[in-house]
């Protein structure tokens, strides 16, 4: 069975700090895809990203980076210099072949200014 | 484009009380789900159809009913409503490609039972 561990329930920052939220997932599968959601206070899910099981590469957007690595079963979510507008909850999420997300129980991200 | 758009936004309900939440995809996506959202429980899947004319259930199915009415709509039905039902409901869609499955979500409905 497939599950997502976020670890961190909240973290608050200083903005232009740097913040690194953890994944960690399990599968039994080698075909899967990690995802990375943002849910800002407004309340809807916005997608950020999706990483294929056998592209490790690492991918950098603008202020946002992840780091995919299948040693630790791990895929991290870096923002750079964080701001304000960085608030909000982000879950991780792993879908196995072309089934169905399963969601990690979301870290809460406090940037102040 | 709308996206995925779920009605209504928010709603009380009485406790044994019946309601439909609607939702409609505009992305001509195959693959459409429900989710609910808990404090402290993340996201979990109720029910989802994988195309037109099939539903299957999810994690948490108990006391929903679903129903896929064309391609575009599918809807979530409380048939007696209970407080434990008290969350927050997201619609989503997708295309399952060969390149992966990429989930796109409604904006939610609010919904309360006392």
């Amino acid at each position: 069975a497939q599950k997502v561990t976020q670890a961190q329930t909240e973290i608050s920052v200083v903005e232009k700090e740097d913040v690194t939220l953890d994944c960690v997932y399990e599968t039994r599968d080698t075909t899967y895809y990690l995802f990375w959601y943002k849910q800002p206070p407004s309340g809807e899910l916005v997608f950020l990203i999706r990483r294929n099981s056998f592209d490790e590469q690492n991918e950098i957007s603008g202020r946002y980076s992840w780091n995919f690595q299948k040693s630790t079963s791990s895929f991290n979510f870096t923002i750079t210099a964080s701001q304000v507008v960085d608030s909000a909850v982000y879950f991780c999420a792993l879908s196995e072949g072309y089934s169905t997300l399963t969601f990690g129980k979301g870290t809460m991200l406090l940037v102040s200014p | 484009n709308a996206g995925v758009t779920q009605t209504p936004k928010f709603q009380v309900l009485k406790t044994g009380q019946s309601m439909t939440l609607q939702c409609a995809q505009d992305m001509n996506h195959n693959s459409m789900y429900w989710y609910r959202q808990d404090p402290g429980m993340g996201l979990r899947l109720i029910y989802y159809s994988a195309s037109e004319g099939t539903t299957d259930k999810g994690e948490v199915p108990n006391g929903y009913n679903v129903s896929r009415l064309n391609k575009r709509e599918f809807s979530l039905r409380l048939e007696s409503a209970a407080p434990s039902q008290t969350s927050v409901y997201f619609c989503a869609s997708s295309e399952v490609k060969r390149t992966g499955n990429t989930i796109y979500f409604g904006e939610g409905s609010w919904l309360t039972v006392v």
